[in-house]
């Protein structure tokens, strides 16, 4: 079955960076986009962007150009995203999630969630 | 960007009530239109897909409507699992666009 298992909480310091990941199973990972979906506490959710694996494309939403870089390694089956140059606004709970089929955009299968903290 | 707009915000019903939530696109998406539930401290799970199809293993009373820039999901008999925050995603442009959430809670 579909499996997306994502990396423990992290507790980082304004200004570090920190490396969130994904790992798959269950299913071709080249196959699939993944994206990742951004969730501050007690807001509601925001798509980040998504990286092609095969080709390690990616395509942000605006507002994550820039400190925010997703990757992937087809090796590990396994899909990254890094955070640089924390702020306390990116306290949040961050998805990956993966399509219902190649064709298309609804997000069936999600990761656990990554708690990422940034504090002094 | 296309802004997704649902209403209402939150919602109090009773075990049995039909619920109905709108998702408002700032511009046509067509039928690439997708309905979630979360609940607290859970990663969404995805209820509709393109605009009206029932994803395996979701109840039939959830059901979707809509193409264009209006869209419905209605909740046919309220269940007390059915308590939690529903989300409309739009998929036809990037970003792909999440309205900001109708929490429907006990009354």
């Amino acid at each position: 079955q579909v499996q997306l298992v994502q990396s423990g909480a992290e507790v980082k310091q304004p200004g570090a960076s920190v490396r969130i990941s994904c790992k798959t199973s269950g299913y071709t990972f080249t196959s699939y986009d993944m994206h990742w979906v951004r969730q501050v506490p007690g807001q509601g959710l925001e798509w980040m962007g998504r990286v092609t694996p095969s080709s390690g494309a990616t395509d942000y939403a605006q507002k994550f150009q820039g400190r925010f870089t997703m990757t992937t390694d087809t090796s590990m089956k396994t899909a990254y995203m890094e955070v640089t140059s924390l702020t306390s606004d990116d306290t949040a709970l961050y998805y990956c999630a993966r399509a219902r089929s190649p064709d298309s955009g609804s997000h069936l299968f999600w990761g656990q969630g990554t708690l990422v903290t940034v504090s002094s | 960007d296309i802004q997704m707009t649902q209403s209402p915000s939150s919602l109090s019903a009773s075990i049995g009530d039909i619920v109905t939530i709108t998702c408002r696109a700032s511009q046509s998406v067509y039928t690439y239109l997708h309905w979630y539930q979360q609940k607290p401290g859970r990663a969404p799970t995805l209820l509709i897909y393109a605009a009206s199809n029932l994803q395996n293993g979701v109840p039939s009373r959830f059901r979707g409507s809509g193409s264009g820039t209006s869209f419905t999901l209605t909740i046919s008999g309220l269940q007390p699992e059915d308590f939690a925050t529903y989300y409309c995603q739009q998929t036809h442009r990037t970003p792909r666009t999440f309205g900001q959430g109708t929490i429907v809670d006990i009354k």
